[in-house]
C-alpha cells in the first residue's frame, strides 16, 4: 500500500546544531506537507511542497521536494529549544481532489540548551 | 470558533461500550477529517467529508466505526462495542476546501478502553 517512511524516528541536538528529517514514498506523492506538533499538542501546518524540485525556505526552515516527487526533507539550522517537537510529512497521492495524507511516523526533535 | 473543538478531551470507558466523540470545525470549512494517532505515530487517515457527504471512509478499521456530519458542521465519530485496541487519540480536522489547503487540527480526544 501507499506508505510514507520517515526518518530519523528521534534526533537529540545540542542548541545551534542543525537538524534533518527526511521522508520517502515507494510511489510518486501529489504533494506533501509538513506538519509541527508539539508535546501535549496538536499538528500544526508548516509548508506545502508541489512542484518537483520545490525549495521552500521559512526562516531558518529549509523545505525540499525531490525531484521524483518521492521523497522530501525539512532542514532546521542552528536550532533553538523552541524547535523542539515531533516533525511530521504527510503526503498525498493521487486520484482524490480532497486531502487524503498519508503521514510518515514523526521525528521526534530534542533540543539541548 | 477560532480553531476545532473536540470533545471530550478524555474518555475512558469499558470493553464493550459505545462511545460518541464530537468535532466542531472551523466556522465555514467544507472538509472535514478524523484521524486516529497511535503513541508515537503519526495520524492515520479514518474518514472524510465534504460538506454533509461522506465521501470517503477507507480507512475506517471495522465496521464499528461509523460517522455522520448531518448538517454540514459538526462531525460525530462513533465507536460501537468498544475494544481495548480501539485506545488512541481520536483528532479532527478541516480545511477550507476539498483541494490541497492546510488541515487545522484539534486538540484530539484520547480514548482509554478497560
Amino acid at each position: 500500500g501507499q506508505q510514507v517512511m520517515q526518518i530519523p524516528q528521534y534526533q537529540h541536538v545540542q542548541e545551534g546544531e542543525d537538524f534533518t528529517t527526511y521522508c520517502n514514498s515507494s510511489t510518486t506523492l501529489s504533494n506533501i506537507q509538513w506538519y509541527k506538533q508539539r508535546p501535549g499538542g496538536h499538528p500544526v501546518f508548516l509548508i506545502q511542497l508541489v512542484k518537483s524540485g520545490e525549495v521552500k525556505k521559512q526562516k531558518r526552515l529549509t523545505f525540499q521536494f525531490g525531484e521524483a516527487k518521492k521523497n522530501s526533507s525539512l532542514h532546521i539550522t542552528a536550532t533553538q529549544t523552541t524547535d523542539v517537537g515531533t516533525y511530521f510529512c504527510a503526503g498525498k497521492y493521487g486520484g482524490t481532489s480532497y486531502g487524503k495524507l498519508t503521514f510518515g511516523q514523526g521525528t521526534i526533535l530534542t533540543v539541548h540548551p | 470558533g477560532a480553531g476545532v473543538s473536540q470533545s471530550p478531551r478524555y474518555k475512558v470507558t469499558k470493553r464493550g461500550q459505545d462511545v460518541a466523540l464530537r468535532c466542531d470545525p472551523i466556522s465555514g470549512h467544507v472538509s472535514l477529517y478524523w484521524y486516529r494517532q497511535a503513541l508515537g505515530q503519526g495520524p492515520e487517515f479514518l474518514t472524510y467529508f465534504n460538506y454533509e457527504a461522506q465521501q470517503d471512509k477507507s480507512g475506517l478499521p471495522n465496521d464499528r466505526f461509523s460517522a455522520e456530519r448531518p448538517e454540514g458542521s459538526i462531525s460525530t465519530l462513533t465507536i460501537q462495542r468498544t475494544e481495548q485496541r480501539d485506545s488512541a487519540m481520536y483528532r479532527c480536522a478541516s480545511s477550507s476546501t476539498a483541494s490541497n489547503q492546510p488541515q487545522h487540527f484539534g486538540d484530539g480526544t484520547r480514548l482509554s478502553i478497560l
